[in-house]
């Protein structure tokens, strides 16, 4: 397809178990962005790669939640021993590189729900 | 407080002019942006602003920058019932990777 795709759409869990999101960028994109949307707030910045650089990680809340992208490829997003309070629409974006940081496109997002 | 603040709702008729306000904390803010989200779909990148100019205008939308208040505002002309969706304000900095974003305001536009 010619957009970011996220899968699943949906994702209901229960507390204490892994999950693993997925994100499919636009192709020949370098650059990928996680964002966190919990209900009624902001997006909020979690993890950025750049092609082959060393990710920037800082907006990880916490150990449970790490990603990985392969190259310029698929991003997975991967949250152990999910909590309540990581319920949240989870977004992906890329762009062509870091200097069009502005010019993102945002996947539809997985909803995540933990019980 | 928060480094992007927005009002979360409002309501217009539709072939009235919505104005959407958004305020930010950062003075070294270098890009603003707004960002559309319908329901089911990813953020759509709307127009976006350098800190060095006041105003962009791009057929209905209209963004006014006042950076000495750091207050950006968003002008949809003619709103049609279409338009109805949340807008995202966001801002980055030119040597961060990340945007912060405000929470959002949800338009409504009546018939």
């Amino acid at each position: 397809g010619a957009g970011v795709s996220q899968s699943p759409s949906n994702k209901v869990t229960e507390k204490g178990k892994d999950v693993e999101l997925r994100c499919d960028p636009i192709s020949g994109h370098t650059a990928l962005y996680w964002y966190r949307q919990r209900l009624g707030q902001g997006l909020e910045f979690l993890i950025y790669f750049q092609g082959n650089s060393a990710p920037d990680k800082s907006g990880l809340p916490s150990d449970r939640f790490s990603a990985e992208r392969t190259g310029e490829s698929v991003s997975t997003l991967t949250i152990q021993r999910t909590q309540q309070e990581d319920s949240a629409v989870y977004l992906c974006a890329s762009s062509l590189d870091r200097e069009s940081s502005g010019t993102q496109y945002f996947g539809p997002g997985t909803r995540l729900t933990v019980l | 407080g928060e480094d992007v603040e927005q009002s979360l709702f409002l309501s217009v008729r539709e072939g009235d002019s919505s104005v959407i306000n958004c305020t930010y904390t950062d003075s070294s803010s270098t890009y603003l942006y707004w960002y559309k989200q319908e329901p089911g779909a990813g953020l759509q990148l709307l127009t976006y602003i350098f800190s060095n100019m006041d105003m962009k205008q791009d057929q209905r939308l209209t963004v006014l920058l006042n950076k000495k208040d750091k207050h950006l505002s968003l002008r949809i002309a003619d709103t049609q019932t279409g338009d109805s969706a949340i807008y995202f304000c966001a801002e980055s900095r030119k040597n961060n990777n990340d945007m912060r974003f405000g929470a959002g305001t949800r338009l409504t536009v009546k018939p």
